[in-house]
């Protein structure tokens, strides 16, 4: 079975500094990963995906991500934090060859952006 | 494309009264999916149907039932509603080909008094 575990339930970051979330993942064959967000009162939105076409994998609104198989993390990263990103984040795994892609999700990080 | 939709948005019951959550998507999406969300808890699966005509449990189902009525619809039923089951409940769905990102509906909001 897979599980994901995000380090860190609340990152505060200051505007214009970088923003590192942490995710770590767990499954006994290689995995599709993913990194949701989710802004107040509102549904998931995907922001990217790792496929295994490329370990360093763009999202939308500057984030981007970087697969390590060997410390079996994704972490999500932002070189310039701006308000608009205080938001919660989830890491997800799905396992590949189903034909129905269950996810499992973290257990979150709530963002901050301090002006 | 309004992609993912759940009715209501917001609803209130009373310990053990019952009620049916909806949800519809326009994507040709072949699995749909429930899930709730709690503080500090991420986002937990109750039930999820890989296919029409087909669900199965996920990690939390009891207290639920599921109603794959056709390819678009899919919905969610609390049979004598309690507490512990105050979230939000989000739906979602997927392609079930490539990669398969789930895209999510907007959630109901449920509180049991």
């Amino acid at each position: 079975a897979q599980s994901v575990t995000q380090l860190g339930s609340h990152v505060s970051v200051s505007e214009g500094a970088l923003v590192l979330l942490r995710c770590n993942y767990s499954s006994s064959v290689p995995p599709y990963l993913f990194w949701y967000v989710q802004y107040p009162n509102q549904g998931l939105q995907l922001l990217l995906k790792y496929t295994s076409a490329a370990t360093l994998v763009k999202g939308i609104n500057g984030f981007e991500a970087e697969f390590k198989k060997s410390e079996t993390s994704f972490h999500l990263t932002k070189p310039s934090a701006h308000m608009s990103d205080a938001a919660e984040y989830f890491c997800a795994v799905s396992v590949r060859g189903t034909s129905y892609g269950k996810l499992t999700f973290g257990q979150g990080t709530i963002l901050t952006v301090h002006p | 494309n309004a992609g993912v939709t759940q009715t209501p948005k917001f609803q209130v019951l009373k310990t053990g009264q019952s009620m049916t959550l909806q949800c519809a998507q326009d994507m040709n999406h072949n699995s749909m999916y429930w899930y709730r969300q709690d503080p500090g808890m991420g986002l937990r699966l109750i039930y999820y149907s890989a296919s029409e005509g087909t669900t199965d449990k996920g990690e939390v189902p009891n207290g639920y039932n599921v109603s794959r009525l056709n390819k678009r619809e899919f919905s969610l039923r609390l049979e004598s509603a309690a507490p512990s089951q105050t979230s939000v409940y989000f739906c979602a769905s997927s392609g079930g080909t490539g990669v398969y990102e789930q895209y999510f509906g907007p959630g109901t909001r449920l509180t049991v008094t």
